[in-house]
């Protein structure tokens, strides 16, 4: 069974980076696309971005700026970076595998406070 | 990007019920759409695919259909089990979408 696990910083001031990784177990990074979701508490699913088999990248519209989804095949893991951080960045994040996410890591809760 | 609008936002039902949730997207993406589920505080739950194709273990109380820009997910018999937040996603190009949500309370 796939397991994904992610960790990372849960709180952060305004204007720094944030950074998460999503390590994956009992399944190879490569061959498979890579997707990450957040959702702001009490809110609804929002895409942030994916990396394909390739190592291309797609991102949403909104943040393409600022986000960054790399994969490092020597580690077995995922990150995601998003520069610049404000307080509409606060969000529980996921990652996720597949095009059609079907297996999810359990969230990190991410914070922007000053 | 292609806007996915669900409705209703919530949906009050009762055990036993059929409910109903749409999905409609502002422009065609084929049958190139899934349904999630997501209970409180928990990861979501993918339960079809190409607008239709159940995944394994996904009570056949769940149905899935429509093509180009409207969507239905029913779910027959509403279960205790059912209460929970309902997103669809296109995947019919970049940047991905989900809708923002379907309710499903008693």
């Amino acid at each position: 069974q796939v397991q994904l696990q992610q960790w990372g910083p849960g709180l952060l001031k305004p204007s720094e980076t944030l950074s998460l990784t999503c390590g994956v177990y009992d399944s190879s990074v490569t061959g498979y696309y890579w997707t990450w979701v957040r959702q702001p508490p009490g809110k609804g699913l929002e895409w942030v971005g994916e990396i394909d088999h390739s190592g291309s990248t797609h991102y949403n519209t909104s943040l393409q700026s600022r986000v960054r989804i790399s994969i490092d095949t020597s580690k077995n893991q995922l990150s995601l970076t998003l520069a610049s951080v404000t307080a509409a960045d606060t969000a529980v994040y996921y990652c996720a595998r597949d095009e059609v996410p079907e297996y999810w890591g359990q969230g990190v809760l991410v914070t922007v406070s000053s | 990007a292609i806007r996915m609008t669900q409705s209703p936002s919530s949906l009050p039902a009762s055990l036993g019920d059929r409910v109903t949730i749409t999905c409609r997207a502002n422009q065609a993406i084929d049958t190139s759409l899934a349904w999630y589920q997501q209970k409180q505080g928990k990861t979501p739950k993918l339960l079809m695919h190409a607008a239709s194709t159940l995944e394994l273990g996904v009570p056949s109380r769940f149905s899935g259909s429509g093509s180009g820009t409207d969507f239905t997910l029913t779910i027959t018999s509403l279960q205790s089990d059912d209460f929970a937040t309902y997103y669809c996603l296109q995947y019919f190009t970049y940047p991905r979408t989900f809708g923002q949500g379907t309710k499903v309370e008693i």
